[in-house]
């Protein structure tokens, strides 16, 4: 299976800031790769796909980039509704596989 | 408006058996792939099984092979696991998911979830 691995594990940032996650993937994945963000008790929601498709109705403050093994999230200013953990998968081979997810905390 | 809702979750005992379900609305149920993706409390997540259309393909993540079995009635709109031999490393929240197109291996929408605890 394709490992994916995530960094930070977690961060610390302010409203206003930009912040950057990344993502690798342990072999070639093309630009087949989702993030999406999780909320405390809630279900995750899709934000990209294809690497940098945003989702209809994701702000356009998060933005994705990256293909075959390194991919980067970034969201333009954060805003506190973005206090989240958030998750990578690459969606190029079955088993789908996640990443370990990065936690965005309030600083 | 699209809406999944799992139940069939609760306590069951290591190697105990659990049905879970998945109620969809708002959507051509027949015309997708589905996806089942669990969570263990505090950890991440992680992709069990998923059914074609029609439910000529199924895929399963390796630990679940051999004990879990996805499946769907598109009559009823539903999608189904039947969870056999459970241990207690599959307790975890399960979330029903849909795949956007044709297997692409994403998933746009999700259920609020169900919990599965297993433990004697």
């Amino acid at each position: 299976a394709i490992r994916m691995t995530q960094s930070p594990s977690s961060l610390s940032a302010s409203t206003g800031d930009r912040v950057t996650i990344s993502c690798r993937a342990s072999q070639g994945i093309s630009t087949n790769l989702a993030w999406y963000q999780q909320k405390p008790g809630k279900a995750p929601k899709l934000l990209i796909y294809g690497a940098s498709t945003l989702e209809s109705g994701v702000p356009s403050r998060f933005s994705g980039s990256g293909s075959g093994t390194d991919f980067t999230l970034t969201i333009s200013c954060l805003q506190s509704e973005d206090f989240a953990t958030y998750f990578c998968q690459q969606h190029y081979t079955n088993p789908w596989t996640f990443g370990q997810g990065t936690k965005v905390e309030i600083k | 408006e699209v809406q999944l809702v799992e139940s069939g979750g609760g306590l069951v005992q290591p190697g105990g058996s659990l049905r879970l379900s998945c109620a969809a609305s708002g959507f051509t149920f027949s015309n997708y792939w589905m996806n089942w993706v669990r969570q263990a409390p505090g950890k991440g997540l992680e992709w069990v099984a998923n059914i074609k259309e029609d439910g000529s393909e199924i895929y399963y993540v390796d630990s679940a092979m051999g004990r879990f079995t996805i499946s769907r009635d598109n009559t009823k709109n539903s999608l189904y696991l039947q969870m056999n031999s459970l241990r207690a490393e599959d307790s975890a929240v399960y979330y029903c998911a849909r795949d956007p197109g044709e297997g692409s291996g994403y998933s746009d929408y999700w259920g609020q979830g169900t919990l599965v605890t297993v433990s004697s």
